[in-house]
């Protein structure tokens, strides 16, 4: 059975920093594409990062300079960097493996997501 | 950035009724495109992928169709358990998802 488990959330203020970590099992871990993906509250999704088996990364332009995704093949342990948060950055956070021949991928395992709240 | 547009953004409809959704993009994303129930407070669950493949366990009243820039999600007789809000995401280019579709109990 395919688990993923998210951590690391929280309250934090603006221009403040938090690294999520998810936790995978139940798959290959070292041959697996991962993403994170966020949810605002009462919104609709948006692709945050992405991480090929090799470590090669993408992420969204919203998040570049401020953001890094990484793994740990070892730990089979996904990871999100998030430095100089906004107030926009407010959200739910799901790992997820990303599937399919092809650029990208659909995602067909998630997380229960972990909320980050960015506040003063 | 590619866009998706769903609609309509809220579809009300009786069980057992049938459900048409539709997802449009901005250009083409040739097949790439999935499909996503989410219940509140839950993670999304993929439904299709590659337009018209249902993932597993996904129960055949579900089905997806279309290619290029206009896409279909059908749910041919509704069960109490399909009212949710459906997402579209195309991954023909960085990643996006549509504003999503809530169907909900007439």
């Amino acid at each position: 059975q395919v688990q993923l488990v998210e951590s690391g959330g929280g309250l934090v203020k603006p221009g403040g920093s938090l690294r999520l970590s998810c936790v995978i099992s139940g798959l290959s871990f070292s041959d697996t594409y991962l993403t994170w993906i966020r949810q605002a509250p009462g919104k609709g999704l948006e692709w945050v990062s992405y991480i090929s088996p090799a470590g090669g990364t993408t992420c969204a332009d919203s998040v570049k300079g401020r953001f890094t995704i990484s793994r740990d093949n070892a730990k089979n342990s996904l990871y999100l960097q998030m430095d100089s948060l906004r107030v926009e950055d407010t959200a739910v956070y799901y790992c997820a493996r990303a599937s399919g021949s092809g650029p990208y991928g659909h995602t067909d395992h998630w997380g229960q997501g972990t909320l980050v709240t960015v506040s003063s | 950035e590619i866009v998706l547009t769903q609609s309509p953004v809220t579809l009300s409809l009786s069980p057992g009724e049938r459900a048409t959704l539709s997802c449009r993009a901005s250009q083409s994303v040739g097949s790439y495109l999935a499909w996503y129930q989410q219940k509140a407070g839950q993670a999304p669950r993929l439904l299709i992928y590659d337009a018209s493949n249902r993932a597993t366990g996904i129960p055949a009243r579900f089905s997806g169709s279309g290619s290029g820039t206009d896409f279909t999600l059908t749910i041919s007789s509704l069960e109490p358990e399909d009212f949710a809000v459906y997402y579209c995401q195309q991954r023909s280019n960085w990643p996006t998802f549509g504003g999503g579709t809530k169907v909900e109990i007439k």
